[in-house]
C-alpha cells in the first residue's frame, strides 16, 4: 500500500514563495507528481519527478529526494490565481504492466492581496 | 487537447437505485480511472482499467463495479446507491506515461 502526507492548508500574500511538502510511503515507487485543482474544477497536471533533484516549470518547481521519501512543490511569485488545492501523487507499480496513481489529501493554498 | 467527458455533471438519486456514471476519452488512452473526492480525504481510487475488459480494484472498491467494453469508455456502477456514496466522482485517463493523467470535470452525486 501507500500513504502520502501533506499540509492541509497554507496562506501567503501575493508575490511570496510557498513550499508544499509531501512525504510518502509506498511498497514500490515510480515517481512523484503534482496536480492543481481550482474550486469546482478538475485536477490538472503540474509536474513530475522520477529522479532526485529539482524540476522547474516557470514559477513552479518540484523537488524529489527518494532516499528521504520526500518531495516538495515550490510556488514562486505567488499570484491570486494560484489560490487552489495542490495534490501530490505517487505512482506505485505493483506488477510489471499495471499500476496505481495514489493522491495525498491535498493542500489548500490561499493567496491574499 | 485531451478531453475526458463525464456524461452527467449533477445527479440526485434515491437510496437503493442503480446508478451509472459514464466517462469517455478521446485520446486513445490505454488507462482509465475512477476516483472519488471528499473534503479532507483527497482523491481516492475506486477502480482502474489498463485495457479493454480489464479492471483492477483501487483503494475503495466496495459498493462499486466498473465496465470497460470499449477503449474510450469506462463506466462506474453503483449497484445499490447509499447515502455514504454522496460525493464527487472523477474519471481520468492516461497513456503509457502514467504520471500524467487527465481528469474529467467531475460528477456530483447526491444520494437521498
Amino acid at each position: 500500500g501507500q500513504s502520502l502526507e501533506q499540509p492541509s492548508e497554507v496562506t501567503a500574500v501575493e508575490g511570496a514563495i510557498v513550499q508544499i511538502n509531501c512525504t510518502y510511503q509506498t511498497s514500490g515507487f515510480y515517481g512523484l507528481s503534482w496536480y492543481q485543482q481550482h474550486d469546482g474544477g478538475a485536477p490538472t497536471f503540474l509536474s513530475y519527478n522520477g529522479l532526485d533533484g529539482l524540476e522547474e516549470t516557470g514559477r513552479f518547481s518540484s523537488f524529489l529526494s527518494r532516499s528521504d521519501s520526500y518531495g516538495y512543490l515550490l510556488l514562486q511569485e505567488l499570484q491570486m490565481k494560484d489560490s487552489a488545492s495542490y495534490f501530490c501523487a505517487v505512482r506505485d507499480l505493483e506488477r510489471s504492466n499495471d499500476y496505481k496513481l495514489s493522491f495525498g489529501a491535498g493542500t489548500t493554498v490561499t493567496v491574499r492581496a | 487537447d485531451v478531453k475526458v467527458t463525464q456524461s452527467s455533471r449533477y445527479l440526485v438519486k434515491r437510496t437503493g437505485e442503480k446508478v451509472f456514471l459514464e466517462c469517455v476519452q478521446d485520446m486513445d488512452h490505454e488507462n482509465m480511472f475512477w476516483y472519488r473526492q471528499d473534503p479532507g480525504l483527497g482523491l481516492r481510487l475506486i477502480y482502474f482499467s489498463y485495457d479493454v475488459k480489464m479492471k483492477e480494484k483501487g483503494d475503495i472498491p466496495e459498493g462499486y463495479s466498473v465496465s470497460r467494453e470499449k477503449k474510450e469508455r469506462f463506466s462506474l456502477i453503483l449497484e445499490s446507491a447509499s447515502t455514504n456514496q454522496t460525493s464527487m466522482y472523477l474519471c481520468a485517463s492516461s497513456g503509457s506515461i502514467v504520471n500524467t493523467i487527465y481528469f474529467g470535470e467531475g460528477s456530483w452525486l447526491t444520494v437521498v
